[in-house]
């Protein structure tokens, strides 16, 4: 049972060209999203997330759009560089625990290459 | 700003042999998680501990496995018999506890790739 989707294995966009990665997830009880970048050998490295009452975040190049009805988030990386050539991962998880436990749920991974 | 440590980087050992990986958390975090990640595939959560207690254990982490954290520092998780299914990155992720706020965002390792002849 995949709670977090993620349907695009791979996507190639051109230096400087927006870069779109989509996420789909199944679970109503997730309201903190978030998005790793993985490279080669490298453990994944935080990119930027978003809790349930917002609708949008931006960290410079990166933007999370959360669409709470569809549930589906997505992330948008403009310009496109090729150090973002990287895997990226999106991941769920309840903003609020009762248990204590911030357990994330990932999806499998979308590999981008910018290409220079 | 030292991150999220996890040694060895690498382990290479016959099936059936014990490992034990190690994790040092980034210092001021008190919740430490395990996850394991095979190829294609997502990191999937093993276990969590808050301080020095472990306060959740996946269904994935069976009886061969287990985890410690002593003193609320650093932690440990070792792989009694293994088996060739075992073959994954085993990654170590870090976050603080920060009161009111709820969840926050943690931080990994490099992980330790385990690989079973």
């Amino acid at each position: 049972d995949q709670q977090v989707k993620q349907n695009s294995p791979s996507l190639s966009v051109q230096e400087g060209r927006i870069s779109i990665l989509n996420c789909d997830y199944t679970n109503s009880m997730f309201d903190y999203f978030l998005w790793y970048k993985k490279y080669p050998a490298e453990g994944p490295t935080f990119l930027i997330s978003i809790s349930s009452i917002k609708d949008k975040n931006e960290d410079g190049r990166f933007t999370v759009f959360l669409n709470k009805s569809a549930k589906h988030l997505s992330l948008h990386i403009v310009p496109s560089q090729p150090g973002d050539s990287a895997v990226y991962f999106c991941a769920a998880s309840p903003a609020f625990s009762t248990s204590g436990t911030y357990k994330y749920i990932f999806g499998t991974g979308t590999r981008l290459k910018v290409l220079a | 700003d030292t991150g999220v440590s996890q040694d060895p980087r690498h382990k290479i050992t016959k099936r059936g042999q014990n490992v034990t990986f190690r994790c040092d958390p980034i210092s001021e975090h008190n919740r430490l998680y395990w996850y394991r990640q095979t190829l294609g595939q997502g990191p999937e959560f093993l276990t969590y501990f808050q301080n020095e207690a472990q306060l959740e254990k996946s269904r994935l982490l069976s009886d061969r496995f287990s985890a410690e954290r002593p003193k609320g520092s650093f932690s440990t998780l070792e792989i009694q018999r293994t088996e060739q299914g075992d073959s994954a990155m085993y990654l170590c992720a870090s976050s603080p506890e920060k009161t009111g706020l709820g969840n926050q965002p943690q931080h990994f390792g490099d992980g330790t790739r385990l690989s079973i002849l």
